[in-house]
Formats: C-alpha cells, structure tokens, sequence
C-alpha cells in the first residue's frame, strides 16, 4: 500500500529553527509537495521538489532523497504566523497524490 | 490573489435536504478538478476527480449518487451532497492544478454542518 509518515505534532520556540520530516512509500514517484494548511483554511502551496537535494526559499526549505523515501522541511526564524499544520504530499507513478496526514506545528514566545 | 474560489464558505442545513458547493478557477482553465473532504485534524481525503465534458472520476467508498460531480465548464465544478445526513458535516475542498503544473491550487473551502 501507499504510505506518507510524519510526526503529529511538533513545539518549537518563535526564532528558533525546526525541521519537520515526512518518509514515503508509494507506487511510483513523481515529485513531493509541502503545503502549509492554517485551521480552518485551505492548503497553501510551499514547495515541490523531484530531484534530489535542498530547496530554498526564504525562510522555508525543503530536502528530498529519493533513494531513502525521504523529505524535510526546514524553517528558520520562525513566526507565531508559522503555527499551522504542515503537509507532505506525494505524487505516484498515476500521478495522483497520496497526502500525509500533517504535521501540527505549535509556535511558543 | 486567489486563483481558486469556492461558494459557498459555510453552510447548514437539514437532514435529508441537498447541498451544492460550486469550484471556479478564476484565471484559467482547468479540465481537472478534485474533490476533497477533511474531518478535524486528519488529512486531507480525495473524494473524487471531476472531468469537464466527461464523468468524475470517484475514489473507493465515495457514494457517486450521494456525492453529485458536474464539470460544467472549464472553470466551474460543482459538488452536491444529496441527502445530507449529520455525517455528511465536513470541510470540503476543491483544488485545481494549473496549465502543465502539478501544484494544486486549492480554493478556501466549504464548512458543511448538517443539523
């Protein structure tokens, strides 16, 4: 079966830096997406990566290794505004994606 | 701005009466469109793809005759719930990927509450 993990929640300090990792196991890959999604609101677009390696963009990156089933995302400096849940989504070989359940991302002063 | 629209934003209504949400790409066209529902701190679930001049397509589970899919035009896709039961309350999204991407550009999203 197709599988996204990662973590449920997370707690990080305004300032500081977290990395919130997702691993995947999916029939096919076609390129991992990171979505942020606040409550109560649509996801948003933050990144797409397909080969190998660290993108980055502004405060926000997002590494992928293809051959470990792996991605993360990075961000630094962070706001009270970041406190949202993140998602990792695949896309398989039918190029469907296959979400992750999110992760809870709780900013504290 | 947004590039994806959903109406209506929230809405309740009875057990047993029909419910429509409409998706509109705003500035550009999109022969694929997808459905998805959220219950409260899960992940998104894809209901079903919705084709413009052909039929959607739903995922496993997805009643067809409950869940109405019309792809009207290349802008506009509309989701009824038939029969709406307090079951039905979720949070329904539609997204849209655009031109030859694979980002999905999502829409705000419709609250349903079936009283």
């Amino acid at each position: 079966g197709q599988n996204i993990d990662q973590p449920t929640e997370m707690t990080a300090t305004e300032g500081a830096i977290v990395q919130i990792n997702c691993t995947y196991q999916t029939s096919g890959f076609n390129g991992l997406f990171w979505y942020q999604q606040h409550a109560g609101e649509a996801p948003t677009f933050l990144s797409y990566n397909v080969l190998d390696g660290l993108e980055e963009k502004g405060r926000f990156s997002s590494f992928l290794s293809r051959s470990k089933g792996y991605s993360y995302l990075l961000l630094k400096e962070l706001q009270m505004k970041d406190s949202a849940s993140y998602l990792c989504a695949v896309l398989d070989s039918n190029y469907q994606l296959i979400w992750g359940a999110g992760t809870k991302l709780i900013i504290k002063p | 701005g947004a590039v994806v629209s959903q109406h209506p934003s929230r809405v309740i209504c009875k057990s047993g009466t029909s419910v429509k949400i409409e998706c509109r790409s705003l500035d550009f066209q999109a022969t694929t469109m997808f459905w998805y529902r959220q219950f409260p701190k899960k992940s998104l679930m894809l209901m079903a793809t919705s084709n413009e001049g052909s039929k959607a397509t739903y995922e496993q589970g997805v009643e067809k005759d409950k869940f109405l899919i019309n792809h009207a035009s290349l802008t506009l896709s509309t989701l009824t719930v038939t029969s709406a039961h307090p079951e039905d309350s979720s949070f329904y999204i539609c997204s849209a990927p655009r031109g030859d991407s694979y980002e999905q550009y999502f829409g705000p999203g419709t609250r349903l509450t079936v009283t």
